[in-house]
């Protein structure tokens, strides 16, 4: 299964753009890519999945090279209200039986300042 | 429409004390999971299950229980907290518990938690 490495936080201020990379060097051919958030005092949330190239949502773009060795979230204009944790999952997700089993891992802290 | 529902949202309980976390989803959903989340260690997942009657260990499956009885609920059982059990409890659900190798991810879908203390 393929192993996630991500910056442990990330401090950025209102208005900029962020972007956060996540290393998945031994990426299956099979395994979309797919990124949650977690706002303080909730339980994450899905926000986008792509498998190579662009994905772009009303939340945030993905931004996936041609190898697939990583990833790169990108948060347009960020605000206060951006300030959460964001866990990229490859492959951990599956099991070899064909059912799911989400592994998360640290995920970045992103701190939005104003 | 509820989606995954956790109660109790705060519990305090003195070490040796049983007590059990309820999740319910109205959505139909054949996958749900349990995850513990410390600070400074993302979520670990503790329990899951593929369906009723089905259920697997996480990655910290110790000092807990689960059962899955219907597709609605999945209660997770502490029998005798003990104080390194404090922790954020998070239950999760998703559509289908099966992947289809080159078809996308299912989204998972997670409740607000329950905030535990043992003292």
């Amino acid at each position: 299964l393929a192993k996630t490495t991500q910056p442990i936080s990330m401090d950025s201020y209102e208005g900029q753009e962020v972007n956060i990379t996540c290393s998945h060097n031994n990426i299956a051919t099979n395994d979309y890519i797919t990124w949650y958030q977690q706002f303080p005092s909730q339980g994450p949330r899905f926000i986008i999945q792509g498998y190579k190239t662009k994905v772009t949502n009303e939340v945030a773009s993905l931004f996936i090279p041609a190898d697939r060795k990583s990833s790169t979230l990108s948060l347009p204009r960020v605000s206060l209200s951006d300030t959460a944790v964001y866990y990229c999952l490859v492959g951990d997700m599956r099991t070899t039986s064909g059912t799911y089993k989400y592994i998360f891992g640290t995920g970045t802290r992103l701190k939005v300042l104003a | 429409n509820a989606g995954v529902t956790q109660t109790p949202k705060f519990q305090v309980l003195k070490t040796g004390q049983s007590m059990t976390l309820q999740c319910a989803q109205d959505m139909n959903h054949e996958y749900m999971s349990w995850y513990r989340q410390d600070p400074g260690m993302g979520l670990r997942l503790i329990h899951y299950s593929v369906g009723a009657g089905i259920t697997d260990q996480g990655e910290v499956p110790n000092g807990y229980n689960v059962s899955r009885s219907t597709t609605e609920d999945f209660p997770l059982r502490l029998l005798s907290a003990a104080p390194s059990q404090t922790s954020v409890y998070f239950c999760a659900s998703s559509y289908s518990k099966r992947w289809s190798p080159g078809a996308p991810n299912e989204k998972l879908f997670f409740g607000s938690g329950t905030q535990l203390s043992v003292l």
